[in-house]
């Protein structure tokens, strides 16, 4: 079965170090997104594409990267760790024009 | 992308008919509403989606007046498991890509 899977689940990082998140899916969808969750809170978009090659910044993407050199993938970069991106972070995909998301089980991450 | 406003939390029993009412006031023709739940500790999941008047799948129903100003989500019969927060969005189908932004949800109870 089609799907979308993020590694690592969880993660433990100090501040400062550079981090990768990675996602991929298998449904061979064009739009790809990250957004992260804070406790207690609902989901912010951090970045966005619409295709390879195609990224875009969404409500909180200071301090984060992405890349997309394929359909499958959109790894997502913290460029230097700080505590206030302590957070879970989901990755989620949808077709071409359409609304019904698909979302990976996040990724933990404390930085410490 | 317009702006939504939900309950912040709702407390339900086991069996009873759950309404959820989302105000979309500026919403845009080309607009289309969706519906997520999300569980703890796992990503949203997509409910149902509708343009205009009353969508209906095996899961919920969706209310949407002519004016499309707000939309109800109705849950027949919740059960225990129904417990979740779910968001509502808006946002323009049609387009090559959907950003979907969400807001705070609303987080339902349902007692036994």
């Amino acid at each position: 079965d089609a799907e979308i899977t993020q590694s690592p689940r969880h993660k433990i990082t100090e501040t400062g170090r550079q981090v990768t998140l990675a996602c991929h899916q298998t449904w061979n969808h064009n739009n790809m997104f990250w957004y992260r969750q804070d406790l207690g809170h609902g989901l912010r978009l951090i970045h966005y594409s619409y295709g390879v090659q195609d990224t875009n910044k969404g409500e909180v993407s200071d301090g984060y990267s992405v890349s997309r050199s394929n359909t499958e993938d959109l790894p997502l970069t913290l460029e230097s760790a700080a505590s206030s991106q302590t957070s879970v972070y989901f990755c989620a995909s949808s077709p071409t024009g359409d609304t019904e998301a698909f979302f990976g089980q996040g990724t933990r991450l404390t930085v410490v | 992308l317009a702006k939504t406003t939900q309950p912040i939390s709702m407390d339900s029993y086991e069996g009873q008919e759950v309404n959820i009412t989302c105000s979309h006031n500026n919403i845009a023709t080309n607009d289309y509403i969706t519906w997520y739940q999300q569980f703890p500790s796992q990503g949203p999941r997509f409910i149902i989606q509708g343009y205009k008047t009353k969508v209906t799948n095996e899961v919920a129903s969706l209310f949407i007046p002519a004016d499309r100003k707000s939309s109800t989500l109705s849950l027949p019969r919740v059960s225990l498991s129904d417990t979740a927060v779910y968001y509502c969005l808006v946002g323009d189908v049609e387009a090559g890509g959907f950003k979907t932004i969400f807001g705070a949800g609303t987080r339902l109870f349902v007692k036994a």
